[in-house]
């Protein structure tokens, strides 16, 4: 069964440093998705993506974020100087284009920011 | 905009007795509503879903829920509990618009008592 995979699954930063999240979506889905939940609270969306650009980001996806899909495979999370508070746990996710509205999570990357 | 609430953050059950998980949405649009199951370190796996049709959905494991329009709820069910069934139980609605990201609640902790 197409299961969409990320890489790393732990990655320990410091502050102030660039760290980029990979993440490879199920092959013929079109819409792709970060989501992050830091530890004990609820799972939040941060950006969704969709024919080469983003269709939707929240509030908590500022200028510190960016996404890129560089190859027909990997689509990645950037954050370029990361802050304590971006440890969470970060789910990439994908949906193909039709009813079932269904998004396919990722197994998730740790990020910890000390 | 969309929200979820999720009724207890803990609920315990004992083994083969019901599960009852509550969740309470809010939507400006007809929802389209899920249920995702996240065991330890774990991604999130889907169990079941509601977009259009018949308001009782069944999903994997043996779970359903059921979708009520006039009480904006889909309280997830199954009638006898098994340990397997231990995990953090979250409900999500999507949003409008072609991609659709999701909203989740804080998440009930399910415990299974022997």
């Amino acid at each position: 069964e197409p299961e969409v995979t990320q890489t790393p699954s732990h990655q320990v930063t410091q502050m102030g440093q660039e760290v980029i999240l990979r993440c490879v979506p199920i092959s013929n889905h079109l819409y792709f998705y970060w989501y992050r939940q830091i530890l004990g609270q609820k799972v939040e969306f941060l950006v969704s993506f969709y024919n080469n650009e983003i269709s939707e980001k929240s509030e908590i996806f500022d200028d510190q974020f960016s996404v890129e899909r560089p190859d027909g495979s990997n689509f990645t999370l950037k954050i370029r100087s990361t802050k304590l508070e971006d440890s969470a746990m970060y789910f990439c996710a994908s949906k193909g284009q039709g009813v079932s509205y269904e998004q396919y999570f990722g197994p998730g990357t740790r990020l910890t920011v000390t | 905009a969309q929200s979820v609430t999720q009724l207890g953050s803990h609920v315990s059950v004992s083994e083969g007795a019901l599960v009852l998980l509550r969740c309470n949405y809010s939507s400006s649009v007809p929802p389209y509503l899920f249920w995702y199951v996240q065991y330890p370190n774990q991604g999130l796996q889907l169990l079941l879903k509601y977009t259009t049709g018949a308001t009782l959905v069944k999903g994997i494991n043996g779970f359903e829920a059921e979708f009520k329009k006039s009480e904006t709820s889909f309280h997830l069910t199954k009638p006898s509990a098994h340990m397997s069934d231990a995990a953090e139980y979250f409900c999500a609605v999507s949003a409008s618009g072609s991609a659709r990201q999701l909203t989740f609640g804080s998440g009930t902790q399910l415990t299974v008592l022997p």
